[in-house]
């Protein structure tokens, strides 16, 4: 499997302010794709990072708040704007080989909005 | 939207001790996976179940997909202090992404 690293691991950021989470791969995948996961809570897909081409959101996300950006196959970022403390999670990268098979996850970036 | 549901939400037992968690869906699924995350971590693929009343062990664990692929079990034995963590089902849907359950949180006490 591929090495999937991401960072920061954590950030305490100002309510207002935006922060860019990285996501690299050591090799090329074609899914890639961004979670939230609130404290206590499960995973909740935000969107899938697509290469060359706009991000796919689900629903309740939106690209002006969450800008995603996919310039290769190994690399992405997901940005959290204008920050407010309700976005305070754990934010984790992911990728699949295909649709079927085992996804494997970043460490996560704990984000703390204060 | 498929909603999976997990059983118990919480869990706390003492080494040694057995114990079952659930996954359930009004949905069939096309193939269910188990992860479990540890704190800091992001989630680990225990196993993945694609057959109608399949069973997967994996050492102390053993991993059962319902005969109507819309629920799964994972069965601990002699649980382990090493086993505490998040234990997340995540079901397939034909193609669709996947959707996470809520998860149980186990904590196994030496």
């Amino acid at each position: 499997s591929a090495v999937i690293s991401q960072k920061p691991s954590r950030d305490i950021c100002q309510r207002g302010t935006s922060l860019t989470i990285q996501c690299q791969v050591d090799s090329q995948v074609t899914m890639m794709f961004w979670y939230r996961q609130q404290p206590g809570q499960s995973l909740t897909l935000i969107a899938t990072a697509n290469q060359g081409s706009e991000a796919t959101y689900e629903s309740g996300f939106v690209i002006d708040k969450f800008p995603i950006s996919r310039p290769n196959l190994t690399f992405s970022t997901l940005t959290v704007s204008n920050m407010s403390p309700e976005d305070s999670s754990i934010y984790l990268c992911s990728y699949r080989r295909t649709s079927e098979t085992e996804a494997f996850f970043g460490q996560g970036t704990r984000l703390t909005v204060v | 939207t498929q909603l999976l549901e997990q059983s118990p939400q919480f869990l706390s037992i003492q080494e040694g001790e057995n114990l079952t968690v659930y996954c359930n869906s009004s949905s069939v699924f096309s193939s269910l996976q188990w992860y479990r995350q540890e704190p800091g971590e992001g989630p680990v693929l225990l196993v993945t179940v694609v057959t109608g009343g399949e069973v997967k062990k994996l050492k102390r664990l053993t991993f059962q997909f319902g005969d109507a692929r819309k629920d799964s079990s994972l069965h601990i034995t002699a649980a382990q202090p090493g086993d505490t963590g998040l234990y997340l089902c995540a079901g397939g849907f034909y193609g669709q992404n996947f959707v996470f359950g809520p998860g149980t949180r186990l904590s196994v006490l030496p």
